[in-house]
């Protein structure tokens, strides 16, 4: 089964703060993305990845940085986070392959006061 | 650009009571369709991926169809325990998903 994790389920910070939110799949797979999602507005894609060391912007990067070190983890990093970027964030990786599914991890509830 | 839309918004059921959840899109080249369930709190959980228009999957009391505009989520006989919310995705030439708004359904025993 594909395992994707992400590193908390909940948090919660302080305007100002540098937040980073993990994720790690366990597939092999190559490409990995993340998401926010919130109410009314549905799932909107941050930033992906398709292979180590490379980013691509998706349709929200402002605000957020990525990092993609090794081939199974990629983290979402909010240099400084306001309180606009309280939402629930979703890491999914998928395969090689551009029809390949999304597989997704828990997600993390982040509030930022 | 590609679009998806999904409907009804909501949909309250008897447990029994079968139905179908629609999914219209719009997008330059379909590479994959693909559904999803999502509980209260938790990241969306795979169903199903469709390729072709004609294409039907099934899984327990869940069969998901594609014709060229649209995907059917169809529910035989629903428990209480299909009440989530269900996400449709389309994969265009752009490579990347666009999710539709979901569909919340709630099944009562």
């Amino acid at each position: 089964d594909v395992k994707v994790t992400q590193s908390s389920r909940y948090l919660v910070k302080r305007t100002g703060e540098k937040v980073f939110l993990e994720c790690v799949q366990d597939m092999d797979h190559e490409n990995m993305f993340w998401y926010r999602q919130d109410p009314g507005l549905g799932l909107r894609l941050i930033y992906f990845s398709y292979d180590v060391k490379m980013k691509e912007k998706g349709d929200i990067p402002e605000g957020y940085s990525v990092s993609r070190e090794k081939k199974e983890r990629f983290s979402l990093i909010l240099e400084s986070a306001s309180t606009n970027q309280t939402s629930m964030y979703l890491c999914a990786s998928s395969g090689r392959g551009n029809t390949d599914t999304q597989y997704f991890g828990p997600g993390t509830r982040l509030t930022v006061l | 650009e590609d679009q998806v839309t999904q409907s009804p918004e909501a949909l309250r059921l008897q447990e029994g009571e079968s139905s179908s959840l629609n999914c219209s899109y719009t997008v330059s080249g379909l590479r994959g369709l693909f559904w999803y369930r999502q509980d209260p709190g938790k990241g969306p959980e795979f169903l199903f991926t469709l390729y072709s228009a004609g294409e039907e999957k099934e899984k327990e009391r869940l069969k998901a169809t594609l014709t060229k505009k649209e995907s059917f989520l169809h529910i035989t006989a629903p428990k209480p325990e299909d009440s989530a919310t269900y996400l449709c995705a389309v994969m265009g030439y752009g490579q990347n998903f666009v999710f539709g708004p979901g569909t919340r359904l709630s099944v009562l025993p």
